[in-house]
């Protein structure tokens, strides 16, 4: 079946640092591949997403790119803040649900 | 930015109770979807809901559980006699056709 693949947490970083969280997805057909992210006590919010392959998701200075030959959607951030500590999570769409990763806990120190 | 919103924010209740949670979907969006994640565990699918009846279920909504769109703005998950294990934070998403899940802020759900 379909499933998402994440590396595990947590990721501790200084502020500045380049940021680099593995995606890796088993799919039948061509789903949409997400990032969500879940600060603290707060629910799951969309941070990028991608429909097809090469198509590259952005925002906040995150960029994700749909690879279908490596079935990757590695997020990346070039310079991370502290208010980028949350949990991430990559799912894919696959018909009427979301299917998400188990989730990389992200810390970034001052 | 229009959202999804969830009540109540944290619910305890005793084993063998009845527990009802509510969300209030974005107007416009017509699918409707109820996700768990028990704590240090992923996020996981429990129902979509689309037209007024369930479009796919996962293994975990068994007969205990029961979803309704009681009127034309809620969405609510109910669970018959919770057990222990119900214990877990519920997500409500919506969405528009073809369009991205929007979540609610969840319901804590603590089983004592």
């Amino acid at each position: 079946g379909n499933s998402v693949t994440q590396m595990e947490g947590p990721v501790t970083l200084s502020e500045e640092a380049f940021l680099t969280i593995n995606c890796t997805y088993t799919a039948t057909g061509y789903p949409s591949l997400f990032w969500y992210v879940q600060y603290p006590g707060e629910g799951l919010q969309l941070l990028l997403k991608a429909t097809k392959a090469d198509d590259k998701g952005s925002n906040k200075g995150f960029e994700a790119t749909y690879r279908k030959e490596t079935t990757s959607f590695h997020l990346e951030k070039g310079s991370v803040q502290v208010s980028d500590s949350a949990v991430y999570f990559c799912a894919l769409s696959s018909w009427a649900k979301i299917i998400f990763g188990s989730g990389t806990r992200l810390s970034i120190r001052p | 930015e229009p959202e999804v919103t969830q009540t109540p924010s944290h619910q305890v209740t005793q084993m063998g109770q009845e527990v009802i949670l509510r969300c209030v979907p974005i107007s416009n969006h017509l699918y409707f979807y109820w996700y768990r994640q028990i704590l240090g565990q992923k996020v996981e699918f429990l129902v979509s809901f689309y037209n007024n009846e369930i479009s796919e279920k996962s293994e975990i909504f068994d007969d205990q559980f029961s979803v309704e769109r009681p009127d034309g703005s809620n969405f609510t998950l109910k669970i018959r006699s919770t057990k222990l294990e119900d214990s877990a934070m519920y997500f409500c998403a919506s969405s528009a056709e073809n369009q991205p899940q929007h979540f609610g802020d969840g319901t804590r759900l603590s089983i004592l």
